[in-house]
């Protein structure tokens, strides 16, 4: 069955330090995203791609960047992790422009 | 003020009643509005999807959208234990990314 999944799905990590989390999906979707969730702020756009070598600043894309090298991986960067990046984070793709987006199971990240 | 706006709740009922989820919007592009549905540490999931103005009828959910006013509403008939859960509100304009709400906590007491 095709899937969207992400890895880790729990990371703790020390501020300063460059963190990498994955996304793949199988649905051969063109449109992915990234997105933060905290308490009190909701789902918040960070990136998001509509095809291979196509990036977009979101909402809030400081401290954080992606590129894409093919149709199933967006992996998000953080470039010096900061602890008010400590969130869960959120992959999702869709076919279209108003397609279901389809959500992948999130990851944890903790910056101490 | 932010684009979309949505009470966080919580919101507690028993179950079987009448529940009414809703949110407001500032940008009049909007043309397209999503529920999603997010259980406890999974992912947000589509629940309902509308274009522009109307209601939409899903079984014991039902969408609707007022752009006169900008309001967007999900009402939930005969709620279940399992309907417990956030609920987001996703408004988006024409090729543009959604934008959720802050999500609605619902708890459906047996």
């Amino acid at each position: 069955d095709a899937e969207i999944t992400q890895s880790p799905r729990h990371k703790i990590t020390e501020t300063g330090r460059q963190v990498t989390l994955a996304c793949h999906q199988t649905w051969n979707h063109n449109n992915m995203f990234w997105y933060r969730q905290d308490l009190g702020h909701g789902l918040r756009l960070i990136h998001y791609s509509y095809g291979v070598q196509d990036t977009n600043k979101g909402e809030v894309s400081d401290g954080y960047s992606v590129s894409r090298s093919n149709t199933e991986d967006l992996p998000l960067t953080l470039e010096s992790a900061a602890s008010s990046q400590t969130s869960v984070y959120f992959c999702a793709s869709s076919k279209g422009y108003t397609d279901t987006q389809y959500f992948g199971p999130g990851t944890r990240l903790t910056v101490l | 003020q932010k684009e979309v706006e949505q009470d966080p709740g919580p919101l507690s009922v028993p179950e079987g009643a009448i529940v009414s989820l809703n949110c407001t919007y500032s940008n009049s592009a909007f043309q397209y509005f999503m529920w999603y549905r997010q259980y406890s540490r999974k992912g947000p999931e589509l629940l309902m999807y509308t274009y522009s103005s109307g209601n939409k009828e899903d079984g014991r959910f039902t969408a609707q959208v007022d752009k006169s006013s900008k309001y967007i509403s999900l009402f939930i008939r005969d709620s279940q234990p399992s309907d417990s859960a956030t609920y987001l509100c996703a408004p988006r304009a024409r090729n543009t990314p959604l934008v959720f709400g802050k999500g609605t906590r619902l708890s459906v007491i047996a």
